[in-house]
């Protein structure tokens, strides 16, 4: 049974461009929240998606936006990427039941601005 | 003050040592609480979660959370250079999205 997968591993991008990130959520979760974690901190919520509508956001810019697809798949999206942007970006997937106390995180992309 | 404080260490014991990580917490309002480990360049790893005051216990970690004083502990007996990793507390509310601590950072050694 495959885990929460996330793709690329790493990448790099300029200032100013956009980037895509994606993730498939574990077998049989149907819900997927993104997280921001920068070096030497813990991870950020920046939303949660669910039915394919964003369910809960926490306090991040319009620059950063996502889709979850009908196969339970999610994208995030970050425009006009900025270096602070520079972090760990992690997915993960849980069932509505259970919330927070089974969410599955992925390893994460690495993403690099420059 | 952030709703969740943690040291960020590094903790080094030998191994075999009994470990204490701790972290406070400053909204009454949450209701679940738990423990992530991430090793490095890999996601967090759910550890262990509990609704209420009290020990969890779970083979070699237990969970300890006192609502009165915003305190939660993790405590890991017998450690090996295998936990060596960052570990992350967490607390949520109804919502279930979980606030993090910054982590603490564990070194067992040989």
């Amino acid at each position: 049974d495959a885990g929460v997968t996330q793709s690329p591993t790493h990448l790099i991008k300029t200032r100013g461009q956009q980037v895509t990130l994606r993730c498939s959520p574990k077998s049989g979760h149907d819900t997927v929240s993104w997280y921001q974690q920068a070096l030497g901190q813990g991870p950020q919520f920046i939303f949660q998606y669910y039915e394919e509508e964003e369910r809960q956001r926490g306090n991040f810019p319009d620059r950063f936006s996502g889709h979850q697809f009908p196969n339970y798949s999610s994208e995030l999206n970050v425009n006009a990427l900025l270096l602070g942007d520079s972090a760990l970006y992690l997915c993960a997937s849980s069932s509505p039941g259970q919330g927070a106390a089974e969410a599955f995180f992925g390893q994460g992309t690495r993403l690099t601005v420059v | 003050q952030k709703e969740v404080e943690q040291d960020p260490g590094p903790l080094s014991v030998p191994e075999g040592a009994i470990v204490s990580l701790n972290c406070t917490y400053s909204n009454s309002a949450f209701q679940y609480f738990m423990w992530y480990r991430q090793y490095s360049r890999k996601g967090p790893e759910l550890l262990m979660y509990t609704y209420s005051s009290g020990n969890k216990e779970d083979g070699r970690f237990t969970a300890q959370v006192d609502k009165s004083s915003k305190y939660i502990s993790l405590f890991i007996r017998d450690s090996q250079p295998s936990d060596s990793a960052t570990y992350l507390c967490a607390r949520a509310g109804g919502s279930y999205i979980p606030t993090f601590g910054r982590g603490t950072s564990l070194i067992v050694h040989p």
